[in-house]
Order: structure tokens, then C-alpha cells, then sequence
């Protein structure tokens, strides 16, 4: 069964930093390329980054480019998020999801549960 | 960037009834990239169909998506009680964008 769990969540002051971390099981996280999905609270879903099987290629959202950083362990099936310069924007519940095998584009096919992040003073 | 319109923004039916939601998309969406998800009040989203017309694993054949180009569809041949959620249309052509959602509520 897969299994996707995110951890790191909370409350951070505007301009803080925090790291998110998404452990996963069930299936051969070496050779899939994970994203990181954020919903603001009655909002949408954004999408915010992708990160190839072997890091290779890694893709950000506009609204975050600069700030936040994707990467991956395969030895710990591990999927990170570091988020600096943090804004009141920032704040949502943060999703990391399977993607397609290797550097394949496709659709989100597991999520995790999803961690709140709060940006506020 | 490739924006998707979804429509309506809610939509009010009873159980048994047939749901049309609709995907329109900015530009043409490569190869059939749309993918259709659920979500369920404080749940994850759950991929329903990708490639706009292939369920999911585990999918009902109650739900069918089709459509190409710039107009999508999914369509829910007759709601049950758990299908009353929020659903979103998205394409992973051009990175990934979402629609903001239809939701689907009980009349």
C-alpha cells in the first residue's frame, strides 16, 4: 500500500523558515517523481514543485521561486521542502504527491494527508 | 502558463441524479494531459481520471471523463451519497495548473 506522510508543520513568523518532510513507503520511491501541492485554508489547490526520480530536473511555481527549495533522499524514501523568506500568503496545508515514473510529467496519482503551515506574527 | 476554468462553481443535485462538470482550458492541453480529482471536506485530493478519459485504480465506472483540446468533461453517470465533494480539473502538459474547483452539493 502506498503511504505518504508529511511532517514539519506549524506556526512561523513572516520572513521564518521551515522544513517540510514527506516520508514514503509501498512502492519504489527511487524511480518516481514526487511534487509538492499547497491549499490555502477555503481555497484551491496550487501546485508548488516537482522533483525528477534521480533530482535531475526540478520545477517551481512562480509564487515561490527563489524561496523555497525541493529535494529528495532515495536512500531514506524521503521527499524535503525548505521554505525561507515565509509570507502570510505561504499559509496552507501542504501536500506532497506521487508523480510519473522517472522525469515523466503525469497526473498526482498519491497524496500524503497533507501539514499545516501558519505564517503569522 | 495554461489556466483552467471550471464550471459551474457549485452545483446542486440530489441523489441519482447525472453531474456535468466542465474543464476549459487557456490554451490546448498537450496530449490529453487532464487529470479530474476529488476532495472530500478535510480529506486529500484523490485522482478520479487521467489522460481526460482513463479512471484511476479503484475508480467506479460511474465516473467518465472525455474531451480534448481546450474543452474537458467529467461526468458522474448517477451521484451516491459520498460523491457529494469539491472537484478539480487539472492539466500536467505544461507543469501542472489546477481549476479552482466545482463543488457538488446535495439539493
Amino acid at each position: 500500500e502506498v503511504q505518504l506522510v508529511e511532517s514539519g508543520g506549524g506556526l512561523v513568523q513572516p520572513g521564518g523558515s521551515l522544513r517540510l518532510s514527506c516520508a514514503a513507503s509501498g512502492f519504489t520511491f527511487s524511480g518516481y517523481s514526487m511534487n509538492w501541492v499547497r491549499q490555502a485554508p477555503e481555497k484551491g489547490l496550487e501546485w508548488v514543485s516537482y522533483i525528477s526520480s534521480s533530482s535531475s530536473t526540478i520545477y517551481y511555481a512562480d509564487s515561490v521561486k527563489g524561496r523555497f527549495t525541493i529535494s529528495r533522499d532515495n536512500a531514506k524514501n524521503s521527499l524535503y521542502l525548505q521554505m525561507n523568506s515565509l509570507r502570510a500568503e505561504d499559509t496552507a496545508v501542504y501536500y506532497c504527491a506521487k508523480g510519473g515514473w522517472g522525469v515523466a510529467t503525469g497526473p498526482l496519482d498519491y497524496w500524503g494527508q497533507g501539514t499545516l503551515v501558519t505564517v503569522s506574527s | 502558463e495554461i489556466v483552467l476554468t471550471q464550471s459551474p462553481g457549485t452545483l446542486s443535485l440530489s441523489p441519482g441524479d447525472r453531474a456535468t462538470l466542465s474543464c476549459r482550458a487557456s490554451q490546448s492541453v498537450s496530449s490529453s494531459y487532464l487529470a479530474w480529482y476529488q476532495q472530500e471536506p478535510g480529506q486529500a485530493p484523490r485522482l478520479l481520471i487521467y489522460g481526460a478519459s482513463s479512471r484511476a485504480t479503484g475508480i467506479p465506472d460511474r465516473f467518465s471523463g472525455s474531451g480534448s483540446g481546450t474543452d474537458f468533461t467529467l461526468t458522474i453517470s448517477r451521484l451516491e451519497p459520498e460523491d457529494f465533494a469539491v472537484y478539480y480539473c487539472q492539466q500536467y502538459g505544461s507543469l501542472w495548473t489546477f481549476g479552482q474547483g466545482t463543488k457538488v452539493e446535495i439539493k
